[in-house]
């Protein structure tokens, strides 16, 4: 049972949208910045948001983040087939004093 | 451009020692910015954090794997190492290290390519 609750699958088709959750606590995701990660089986993740929505160079603007209280949200437009990978967030935890991950979700790209 | 590089035995006896070792290329692993990291994925499973190391020192551990892991540095050969012990077959996973730009506000910028660690007899 992981501390940051994502949804385990997505899904959308090339050119749409699509939106990922992360539901945490404020001794995480409420009290410090979110960062997503995309995680191809087989490959290294990389680093795709951090600060809740900050996007490293490389990244493109398709990848955004939200945020409200405790939760945060992953946002992809205009989908492509690369897209498909597997999805993480994770935050710092106050009360656990390290470092959680969401358990996952996994895009489809139909 | 800073890179990451995991080794050590991919296969590990129950009850034993897993020892890795990460090798950083393109930086110094001394700066004061960074915090360098592991971090495992089971088989079918998600990512979890195992903990990281301070250039001084310092050691962050998970509260679920303190007991049992050590993280160590050596700044003269620009490396960090890890070790587990004792290890069951829970402890089957793929390897990361990773290197995490500032503490509690940061995010693991850089990946190596991983390394299966397989715990059996």
């Amino acid at each position: 049972q992981s501390v940051l609750t994502q949804p385990p699958s997505a899904s959308g088709t090339p050119g749409r949208s699509v939106s990922i959750s992360c539901s945490g606590s404020s001794a995480n995701i409420g009290n410090n910045p979110v960062s997503w990660y995309q995680h191809v089986p087989g490959t290294a993740p990389k680093l795709l948001m951090y600060a809740y929505n900050q996007r490293p160079a490389g990244v493109p603007d398709r990848f955004s983040a939200s945020k409200s209280a405790t939760s945060t949200s992953l946002a992809i437009s205009g989908l492509r087939s690369e897209d498909e990978a597997h999805y993480y967030c994770a935050a710092w935890d106050d009360s656990l004093n390290g470092v959680v991950f969401g358990g996952g979700t996994e895009l489809t790209v139909l | 451009q800073v890179q990451l590089q995991e080794s050590g035995p991919g296969l590990v006896k129950p009850s034993q020692t897993l020892s890795l070792t990460c090798s950083v290329s393109g930086g110094s692993i001394a700066t004061g910015d960074h915090y360098w990291t592991w971090i495992r994925q089971p088989p079918g499973k998600g990512l979890e954090w195992i903990g990281y190391i301070y250039y001084s020192g310092r050691t962050y551990y998970s509260p679920s794997l303190w007991s049992r892991v050590s993280i160590s540095i050596d700044t003269t050969m620009n490396r960090f190492s890890l070790e587990l012990s004792p290890v069951t077959a829970a402890d089957t996973a793929v390897y990361y290290c990773a290197r995490r730009t500032y503490h509690t506000t940061g995010r693991f910028d850089t990946w190596g390519q991983g390394t299966l660690v397989t715990v059996a007899p």
